[in-house]
């Protein structure tokens, strides 16, 4: 069973920083395109980030860049989001999501998503 | 950036009865592979999101067939043939063409 686990949500001021995990597990988490996609109280979802497989590759909304950074662990299959110079506007819950493979054989969809955790930028 | 357009933002539906969103971008989401990345998701009230369709038609493993998409180019549209009381909440349609990936703004189906 595919499992997305996220953590490290909580409070934190303006211009305060906030790492985010997703623990990973039932599925081959090094093979796969992982994101991160936001959703503030009350509004509709947004995409954040995303990284290749391997993590040579990172993709960043306009909104974030600059300020986020994602990473992965495949050894520990683990994804991350370090977010920095927060902003109330960040306020929201951060969901992951694994990204299905492109091509004729793949969704290119978000297949799974975790349950969340909420961060809340306030001061 | 391409931007998502769903129609209509309120989707009020007697039990049994068909319902249907309409997805438009702005540009074409046909991929240089051939595919287009159009995927429809479903939010239930207090629950994560989850994947219904792929590549506008392709449902989802454990999908009921009373989910249905169709359309090509920019215009996309979701039906539910028969709308149970389990399918109220919020519908996106997403797209994974080109980064950055856009959702349109959701459509809320509910029961009359």
């Amino acid at each position: 069973e595919v499992q997305l686990v996220e953590s490290g949500g909580g409070l934190v001021q303006p211009g305060g920083s906030l790492r985010l995990s997703c623990a990973a597990s039932g599925f081959t988490f090094s093979s796969y395109v992982m994101t991160w996609v936001r959703q503030a109280p009350g509004k509709g979802l947004e995409w954040v980030s995303a990284i290749s497989s391997s993590g040579g590759s990172t993709y960043y909304a306009d909104s974030v860049k600059g300020r986020f950074t994602i990473s992965r662990d495949n050894s520990k299959n683990t994804l991350y989001l370090q977010m920095n110079s927060l902003r109330v506007e960040d306020t929201a819950v951060y969901y992951c999501a694994i990204k299905g493979r492109i091509g004729v054989a793949g969704t290119n969809g978000f297949d799974y998503w975790g349950q969340g955790t909420l961060v809340i930028v306030s001061s | 950036d391409i931007l998502m357009t769903q129609t209509p933002l309120s989707s009020p539906v007697t039990l049994g009865q068909p319902a249907s969103i309409s997805c438009r971008s702005s540009h074409s989401l046909v991929h240089s592979d051939g595919n287009t990345y159009l995927s429809w998701l479903q939010q239930r009230p207090g629950q994560p999101p989850r994947l219904l369709l792929y590549k506008i038609s392709n449902r989802f493993s454990g999908v009921p067939d009373r989910f249905s998409g169709s359309g090509a180019g920019t215009d996309f549209t979701l039906k539910i043939s028969r709308v149970e009381a389990e399918d109220v909440g919020v519908y996106y349609c997403m797209q994974a063409t080109q980064f950055p990936l856009t959702f349109g703004g959701g459509t809320k189906v509910e029961i009359k």
